[in-house]
């Protein structure tokens, strides 16, 4: 059946790294563009990054521009994550999410998620 | 772009019809979706281009608007209805979603 999987959540420091990943199964991934989709506990949803089925255009949310990469390996089926210089207010549940033309472009299937807590 | 959604909290009970309210800071045509969350679980896609169901949605769900102004109506609400419902556009990058509608059972 069509899944994302997240994995590679944990604590870290501030100031720290953690690399997130998101394995697809069910659809064709190289066709499809992805998305990182977070939310601090009890708050709304936040976009986070975008990167087209091919890989060649990214997009961030300025609140991690410069610090989060996205990045994905369409032999693999594997969405990645590189979040650094991690701070208290990056703490949420990190979503993974694939788009669709079918769907005008909004994320039709969504991963379970995987907590990210940044504390000392 | 920003997302206005009113109310952000709504009581309601089983049977009721609600609607919830999107506006955008700016035109963004009709590429506005709405998604259902329940608590620990991931968002649900109900509805894309502003009105069209998603693939096995309820009929009791729909929506209707266009430029700025978008709606969300439930015409008669279900137990498993209660939840949060967020609006999203994907007008432009960044990508913005509303801050929520939780809507609960009188």
């Amino acid at each position: 059946q069509v899944q994302l999987v997240e994995s590679g959540g944990g604590v870290v420091q501030p100031g720290g790294s953690l690399r997130l990943s998101c394995a697809a199964s069910g659809f064709t991934f190289s066709s499809h563009g992805m998305h990182w989709v977070r939310q601090a506990p009890g708050k709304g949803l936040e976009w986070v990054a975008f990167i087209r089925f091919d890989g060649t255009n990214k997009y961030y949310a300025d609140s991690v521009k410069g610090r989060f990469t996205i990045s994905r390996d369409n032999s693999k089926n594997t969405l990645s994550l590189q979040m650094n210089s991690l701070r208290a207010e990056d703490t949420a549940v990190y979503y993974c999410a694939k788009d669709s033309q079918a769907v005008w472009g909004a994320f039709d299937i969504w991963g379970q998620g995987t907590m990210v807590t940044v504390s000392s | 772009i920003q997302l206005t959604q009113s109310p952000s909290f709504l009581s309601a009970s089983v049977g009721d019809r609600v609607t919830i309210t999107c506006r955008a800071s700016q035109g963004i045509s009709s590429y506005l979706a709405w998604y259902q969350q329940k608590p620990g679980k991931a968002p649900k896609l109900l509805i894309y281009a502003a009105s069209t169901l998603q693939s096995g949605v309820p009929s009791r769900f729909s929506g209707s608007g266009s430029g700025t102004e978008f709606t969300l109506t439930i015409s008669s609400l279900q137990p498993e209805d209660f939840a949060t419902y967020y609006c999203q556009q994907v007008n432009s990058y960044p990508i913005t979603f509303g801050q929520g509608t939780r809507l609960e059972i009188k």
